[in-house]
């Protein structure tokens, strides 16, 4: 298995451009998890899936921030209009579900706003 | 709500020395308990986990025993490597793999040849 696949590894964007990052869960997983890294604030759970489904968004900043999963194999993080606050490591994790499973983390998307 | 807290180095030692990263918890329940580490450029690892009191994770000569009373899951090695140079996050999840981690803020561990 290859693994949790993101896309872009690396993006730079301009000050309210909007940016869409992508990630492939591993085949067979039930859960998906955004996560965001920051030297600030460290690591922060954004959002997560069950199944497809959000399950709680309650770590998203903003508004201006929003996650899909329209199938099993495809998520999508997206922020409109991006800031140079934004600016992170942004890691998806996947895990089969239920109690005591591991998440497996990608290699994450380096998002610089200018 | 859930909070972790670890030091945070860097912490630089000599190769083959003992090495202890504290890690101490704030949760209601009975939380699960995990290291990951994050080698440079790269996602987080699981290192080893514990989903009761008084387990002990173990892997890769990498110890860490879950210690309700006092709240903490210290992760200790007997002898470091070069290799081992990484940032190490204790972390919690209150329902297993099915709810986020709750992430510490990560140790930078230096080891020096």
């Amino acid at each position: 298995d290859a693994g949790v696949i993101q896309s872009p590894r690396h993006e730079v964007t301009e000050m309210g451009q909007e940016v869409t990052l992508r990630c492939k869960p591993i085949s067979g997983h039930n859960s998906l998890f955004w996560y965001r890294q920051t030297m600030m604030r460290g690591l922060e759970l954004l959002i997560y899936f069950n199944n497809n489904v959000p399950i709680d968004d309650s770590g998203m900043p903003e508004d201006r921030f929003s996650a899909k999963m329209p199938n099993a194999s495809f998520s999508t993080l997206k922020i409109q209009p991006s800031e140079p606050r934004d600016s992170a490591v942004y890691f998806c994790a996947s895990s089969l579900g239920g109690y005591d499973t591991e998440a497996f983390f990608g290699q994450g998307t380096r998002l610089t706003v200018v | 709500g859930n909070s972790v807290t670890q030091m945070e180095g860097p912490v630089t030692l000599s190769e083959e020395a003992f090495l202890t990263i504290n890690c101490t918890y704030t949760a209601t329940g009975y939380p699960s308990l995990f290291w990951y580490v994050q080698y440079p450029g790269e996602g987080l690892q699981l290192l080893l986990k514990a989903t009761k009191a008084d387990d002990k994770g173990s892997n890769k000569g990498f110890e860490a025993t879950y210690r309700k009373e006092t709240t903490s899951f210290h992760l200790e090695k007997g002898s470091v490597q070069v290799s081992d140079s990484a940032v190490y996050f204790c972390a919690l999840t209150k329902g297993g793999g099915a709810d986020g981690l709750t992430f510490g803020k990560g140790t930078h561990l230096i080891i020096q040849p």
